[in-house]
Parts: structure tokens; C-alpha cells; sequence
């Protein structure tokens, strides 16, 4: 099964400050099949984009992602309060399918 | 709009069976799949498996093959997650999640239910 590797473990930055998150895979991510999630404290997650790049229905323009075969970022452009978050990465292009362990973004 | 709604926290004693259920609107059922995510106290995602709505196929992870067991009633719109020999740490959320994927499941998952607490303790 495809490992997924996120870092950093936690990421501490201000409102306002640009985040970056990486997800690295064991093995190629089969037609960059790539998904993040957000999850906040008791609730279930939300889809943020898939395909490595594409945004799903709904999410705001400060959240992006890119890469390609093992290497994948997730960047939120400038945070809000409401971003404060766990996010996970999973890769859904071979089975099992596979999450990342998750980086924390706090507020510092 | 789509809604994926699960039935409430259970508490099973370890031996036992729990059969959690994901009850769909808003949506043409069987146009989709639904796929099961645990996520054990304070850790990560956990994949379980898929089914098809549409025809009832399934693909299990293979550290829960022979103990899970996921269908559906189209009837209904309903989606069951049924997982036996309950141990401790099976202790987790259970979530279902509406999955793209209806004829295979490699596919993501773009709605999930508000998740069900399923405690296993002696």
C-alpha cells in the first residue's frame, strides 16, 4: 500500500500568513489522484480539493494545490481564523486508499 | 442539498457485532458509492471500504477482511457498515462518505456523514 508522509507535524503561524503543507507518497500516486481534507475539533471532514489540484464546489480561492507523482503542496494563501485546522492528504488512485497522519495548523 | 445522516453512538462489549448505518438525501442514491472512514480516539483516518450503490460491489481493506461487512438498500437510500469480533481498538468514529467512485473505488469523497462513536469496552 501507498504510505503517505505529511509534514511538518504542525505548522504555527498568524492570521494572515501564508501556510504551506507537504505530502510526500512511498510510491508514484497513480494519475495524481490526490485529495486534502480539513477537519476541526468534533466534526467530520471536508473535502478541499482532489485531482492534486482541483477545488471542490464551494471552497475559496486561498486554498490551491500542486505537485505530481510522489511530491504533492497544499497552499492557503493568506489564513483566517476559520483555517485553523487538521489537514489530512489521501491518495485514492490505487487500494487501499491511503491518509497522510495529518498536519495541525495553530494559531500562534 | 446532499446529506449523509448516521445512526447514534453505540457501546459493545469486545466479541461483539455493530452494524452502523448512513441514511442518504439529496442525491440519486445510486449514482454513487459510499465508502466507511474510522478514526480512532485522537489519530488519523482509516479507510475500511467501499460499495457500490449501484451494484452492491464491494472492496474491503485487507486488515478488516472477514470481520466487515458493508451493503445497501436502495430502498431506502440506506448504507450499513456491519464490523464483528469487536476488540478494543476498534474503539473510533465510524464515518460513511459519499464516494465519486460507482463502478470502481478509485475514486475520492466529496460529502460525509456527521460520524457515529462505537466504544468497545468490557
Amino acid at each position: 500500500e501507498i504510505v503517505l508522509t505529511q509534514s511538518p507535524g504542525t505548522l504555527s503561524l498568524s492570521p494572515g500568513e501564508r501556510a504551506t503543507l507537504s505530502c510526500r507518497a512511498s510510491q508514484s500516486v497513480s494519475n495524481n489522484y490526490l485529495a486534502w481534507y480539513q477537519q476541526k475539533l468534533g466534526q467530520a471532514p471536508r473535502l478541499l480539493i482532489y485531482g492534486a489540484s482541483s477545488r471542490a464546489t464551494g471552497i475559496p480561492d486561498r486554498f490551491s494545490g500542486s505537485g505530481s507523482g510522489t511530491d504533492f503542496t497544499l497552499t492557503i494563501s493568506r489564513l483566517e481564523p476559520e483555517d485553523f485546522a487538521v489537514y489530512y492528504c489521501q491518495q485514492y488512485g490505487s487500494s487501499p486508499k491511503t491518509f497522510g497522519q495529518g498536519t495541525k495548523v495553530e494559531i500562534k | 442539498q446532499v446529506q449523509l445522516v448516521q445512526s447514534g453512538a453505540e457501546v459493545k462489549k469486545p466479541g461483539a457485532s455493530v452494524k452502523v448505518s448512513c441514511k442518504a438525501s439529496g442525491y440519486t442514491f445510486n449514482s454513487y458509492g459510499i465508502s466507511w472512514v474510522r478514526q480512532a480516539p485522537g489519530q488519523g483516518l482509516e479507510w475500511m471500504g467501499w460499495i457500490s450503490a449501484y451494484n452492491g460491489n464491494t472492496n474491503y481493506a485487507q486488515k478488516l477482511q472477514g470481520r466487515v461487512s458493508m451493503t445497501t438498500d436502495t430502498s431506502t437510500s440506506t448504507a450499513y457498515m456491519d464490523l464483528r469480533s469487536l476488540r478494543s481498538d476498534d474503539t473510533a468514529v465510524y464515518y460513511c462518505a459519499r464516494d465519486l467512485g460507482v463502478y470502481t473505488s478509485i475514486s475520492h469523497f466529496d460529502y460525509w456523514g456527521q460520524g457515529t462513536l462505537v466504544t468497545v469496552s468490557s
